[in-house]
């Protein structure tokens, strides 16, 4: 059965990175593309963008030009999402998800708390 | 970047039918998916392109798209549907609506 399973929850001081890791298995790994959304405490859910983990390439929300980089490791079947210069804003739970056409998400990983404080 | 509202809360008696709305322009044109999400867990997929249930969603759970607005609609609803339910669009970029939260009263 298809499984994302993320890493476990960091604690980060402002200005610091985070870099979430999401395992997929179940399928073929280059066939779908992953995306990551985050939920803040009490808030709805933010798309942050996509990778194709068969060429790499990526899409990123506007609101994270610049400071989200999203990788994958295809040998371990692997993405993962590194945001840098972090804030207290960006506390939150951190979501993998597989994309299937056209555009929805069917499968999940269980979510990665990343809390931001000095 | 396209926008999607929804209502914050929807209430609705036990074994009644709710619905929970989802307003964009021209979402009738696009493939609205939606999502639930019980405290403490991630989101599940119930409905993609407007009214297909994935496996294991039981056929209570149906969409409708047209002009303004798409519905979730649950009927017969049971204690176990309290969650919030989110709509989503695929517009690039990716837009959530804010979630509405079903209770069961």
């Amino acid at each position: 059965q298809v499984r994302l399973v993320q890493s476990g929850a960091e604690v980060k001081e402002p200005g610091a990175s985070v870099k979430v890791s999401c395992k997929a298995s179940g399928y073929t790994f280059t066939h779908f593309d992953i995306s990551w959304v985050r939920q803040a405490r009490g808030r709805g859910l933010v798309w942050m963008g996509w990778v194709n983990p068969n060429s790499g390439s990526t899409g990123i929300a506007q609101n994270f030009q610049g400071r989200v980089t999203m990788t994958r490791n295809t040998s371990t079947g692997t993405v993962s999402m590194e945001l840098s210069s972090l804030k207290s804003e960006d506390t939150a739970v951190y979501y993998c998800a597989r994309s299937s056409s056209p555009g929805f998400f069917e499968y999940w990983g269980q979510g990665t708390l990343v809390t931001v404080s000095s | 970047s396209y926008e999607l509202t929804q209502p914050a809360s929807v209430s609705v008696a036990l074994g009644q039918t709710a619905r929970i709305s989802c307003g964009g322009d021209n979402i009738g044109a696009k493939n609205v998916h939606w999502y639930q999400q019980r405290p403490g867990q991630a989101p599940v997929l119930v409905i993609f392109r407007e009214y297909f249930r994935p496996s294991g969603i039981p056929e209570r759970f149906s969409g409708t798209n047209s002009g303004d607005t798409a519905t979730l609609t649950i009927s017969r609803v049971q204690v176990g549907d309290e969650a919030d339910y989110y709509c989503q669009v695929w517009d690039s970029p990716v837009a959530f609506g804010g979630g509405t939260k079903l209770t069961v009263l």
